[in-house]
């Protein structure tokens, strides 16, 4: 069975730095062709990628974010990170990590239930 | 960065009907085409990709057709679970982009 959670704050104020912890099982960042996504939702809106690392520590950023963040992963743990910097209100938004299944093609199959991360002072 | 554009917005469907739902693509993304359904207060779940190909789990009365830059997902006969926001994902060039959606309710 395969699950990701996603952990991180649930506030964090403008100007910091957010950090989130997607934690799976049921399969290995080690596998050839396997990658884990982070992808997020402002309220009411769309589906926006953000970021992803794949088997090989190959790692990819969303063009217009990609200033802003990081992502690494822990092969051990069945940890991936996502740290997101200088955060602002437009930020809000539910954060899911998600997994892609194979070479080839950055499409997700599992998600994890998401995280809400609201940015106030 | 491919934009991808869903139509309509809102479509209100009775149980039972035929509901056609469409997705189109600033470029070509050859059949690189994602589908999902995302309930309130849920995670998306994966319908479709490859344009055409069933995840996991999916009942076939949800089919993917199309490749290019049209694409359709078709749910034959609506039940009541599968009222929500749809939406499809390109896959073919980086970065991976979502539509804005189209929500299904009820008629």
């Amino acid at each position: 069975q395969i699950t990701l959670k996603e952990s991180g704050p649930t506030l964090v104020k403008p100007t910091e730095t957010l950090t989130l912890t997607c934690t799976f099982s049921g399969f290995s960042l080690s596998t050839t062709g396997v990658g884990v996504g982070w992808i997020r939702q402002p309220p009411g809106k769309a589906l926006e990628w953000l970021a992803l690392v794949y088997w090989d520590d190959e790692k990819r950023y969303s063009p217009s974010l990609n200033s802003r963040l990081t992502i690494t992963k822990d092969t051990s743990k069945n940890q991936v990170v996502l740290t997101m910097a200088n955060m602002d209100p437009v930020d809000t938004a539910t954060y899911y990590c998600a997994r892609r299944p194979r070479r080839g093609e950055d499409f997700f199959d599992y998600w994890g239930q998401g995280t809400m991360v609201t940015v106030s002072s | 960065e491919i934009v991808m554009t869903q139509s309509p917005a809102t479509l209100s469907v009775s149980p039972g009907e035929r509901a056609t739902l469409s997705c189109r693509a600033s470029q070509s993304v050859n059949s690189k085409l994602a589908w999902y359904q995302q309930k309130p207060g849920q995670a998306p779940r994966l319908l479709i990709y490859g344009a055409s190909t069933w995840a996991t789990g999916i009942p076939a009365r949800f089919s993917g057709s199309g490749s290019g830059t049209e694409f359709t997902l078709t749910i034959s006969s609506l039940q009541s679970e599968d009222f929500g926001v749809y939406y499809c994902q390109q896959y073919s060039t980086r970065p991976p982009t979502f539509g804005p959606g189209t929500t299904v309710d009820i008629k």
